[in-house]
């Protein structure tokens, strides 16, 4: 069964400083790979996903990600956080070709960012 | 475009009694998924409805269930509710380039 796991279930960052957001997963196949932010009491807003192509994917708001195929991974990353960043962030899976299942998220992480 | 409308913002409900949640998907979008987000069990995948027909459910209870009209338009009932089925409830539409969208959810609370 597919899975994700977000080590960091909380993280404190200074504002300015850089971030990195750990996201491992265990699927049957590469799936296609998504980052979702959440606002308090609020829905999710995409922040990039990755389908194919270039394992490096860009996103709003100034994040990137980077698929690594051996690592099982797609860690999230900016390099300058910003006080609006203070967050939770979910990292989700989803099944490549036809049929739209369901997408298999991370427990999150709440990002904390200190001024 | 519009994105992913969902209805009622906030819904306060009595133990036992059921309630109904709406979601409009984006114009075009023919799947509907529903997901609960109760307080420290994350995510979880309620039901996912396709051109009508539901298609995959969760590990959830029958007393929830729901439907999708023709228009796309998908609503997701609780029948007896329990206090732990107090949740935000999220609706997302699928597309195949930009993926999963979700709406701002509708907060259920039940007393």
């Amino acid at each position: 069964a597919q899975s994700v796991t977000q080590p960091d279930i909380h993280i404190t960052v200074s504002e300015g400083a850089s971030l990195e957001l750990r996201c491992n997963y265990s699927y049957g196949a590469t799936p296609y790979l998504f980052w979702y932010v959440q606002s308090p009491g609020q829905g999710l807003q995409l922040l990039l996903k990755y389908f194919s192509g270039d394992t490096l994917v860009q996103g709003i708001k100034g994040f990137e990600a980077e698929f690594k195929r051996s690592q099982s991974s797609f860690n999230l990353r900016k390099p300058s956080v910003h006080w609006s960043d203070a967050a939770e962030y979910f990292c989700a899976v989803g099944p490549r070709g036809g049929g739209g299942n369901k997408l298999t998220f991370g427990t999150g992480t709440q990002l904390k960012v200190e001024l | 475009e519009a994105g992913v409308t969902q209805s009622p913002t906030h819904l306060i409900k009595t133990r036992g009694q059921q309630a109904t949640l709406r979601c409009s998907p984006i114009s075009g979008h023919t799947s509907v998924y529903w997901y609960q987000q109760a307080l420290g069990l994350g995510l979880q995948f309620l039901l996912w409805y396709d051109e009508g027909e539901e298609r995959n459910r969760g590990n959830f209870p029958p007393r929830f269930s729901g439907r999708q009209f023709p228009n796309y338009s998908s609503e997701l009932n609780v029948n007896a509710l329990e206090l732990e089925d107090s949740a935000l409830y999220l609706c997302a539409s699928r597309s195949t380039y930009y993926g999963y969208t979700f709406g701002s959810g509708t907060r259920l609370t039940v007393v």
